[in-house]
């Protein structure tokens, strides 16, 4: 099992400019989470899909953030445009139905210059 | 809106047991325990959950108290590979579709030699 696959690893960008980051979960889970941790926090929810459907994205700053998952497998977060204090790591986690806890994937470390 | 409190570091000698504690005190009846752990520029990993009784397994166990107000992580036998940042959390389900973990800003456990 390949485990959630996140990419890229690392990421730097002038503000107000755009990025995205990229998640894979494990196969057959259903749903899928993105995470921000700011350092020397814990992660905070941004987003959770099931399949293909948003959920619950009330924490997700809907002015500059967006994120899909497009055929309820791959999804995409993305940033536009980009502020100094959107530095972190994001963090995308899956789960299937039932199970006890989250997978998470390593995170991309997300720079703002 | 953080649910637990832990103390932000300790030490524990290889070999030693190590108890890492946490207070969760506001937690509702059906809202789980769970333990994470995350090693540097890792995605935090699943070490175990509860909701009333004590629990095991191959990592760790996990005491909660009968009033359900704090809880004790124990690692038996703590070698260099423990060092992490642990997270004790309340994963919160319920109204409005939500399912999502609250982590806290976590223990930092150092083994040493």
């Amino acid at each position: 099992e390949a485990g959630v696959v996140q990419s890229p690893r690392y990421k730097i960008i002038e503000k107000k400019q755009p990025v995205a980051f990229w998640c894979n979960p494990i196969s057959g889970h259903n749903t899928l989470y993105w995470y921000r941790q700011n350092l020397g926090q814990g992660p905070e929810l941004l987003i959770r899909y099931e399949n293909e459907e948003a959920v619950d994205d009330s924490q997700l700053p809907k002015d500059r953030f967006s994120a899909e998952r497009l055929k309820g497998v791959d999804s995409t977060l993305k940033i536009q445009p980009a502020e100094l204090g959107d530095s972190a790591v994001y963090l995308c986690a899956s789960s299937s139905e039932g199970s006890y806890g989250y997978t998470f994937g390593s995170g991309t470390r997300l720079t703002v210059v | 809106d953080a649910k637990t409190t832990q103390p932000p570091s300790m030490d524990c000698a290889e070999g030693r047991a190590a108890n890492l504690p946490c207070n969760h005190s506001t937690i509702s009846g059906n809202e789980y325990v769970y333990w994470y752990r995350q090693i540097h520029s890792q995605g935090p990993q699943y070490i175990i959950h509860g909701l009333k009784n004590n629990e095991t397994n191959e990592m760790a166990s996990l005491i909660i108290t009968e009033d359900r107000k704090s809880s004790t992580l124990i690692l038996p036998h703590a070698t260099l590979r423990d060092t992490a940042v642990y997270y004790c959390i309340v994963r919160v389900v319920g109204m409005y579709n939500t399912d999502k973990l609250i982590f806290g800003t976590g223990t930092r456990l150092q083994v040493f030699p």
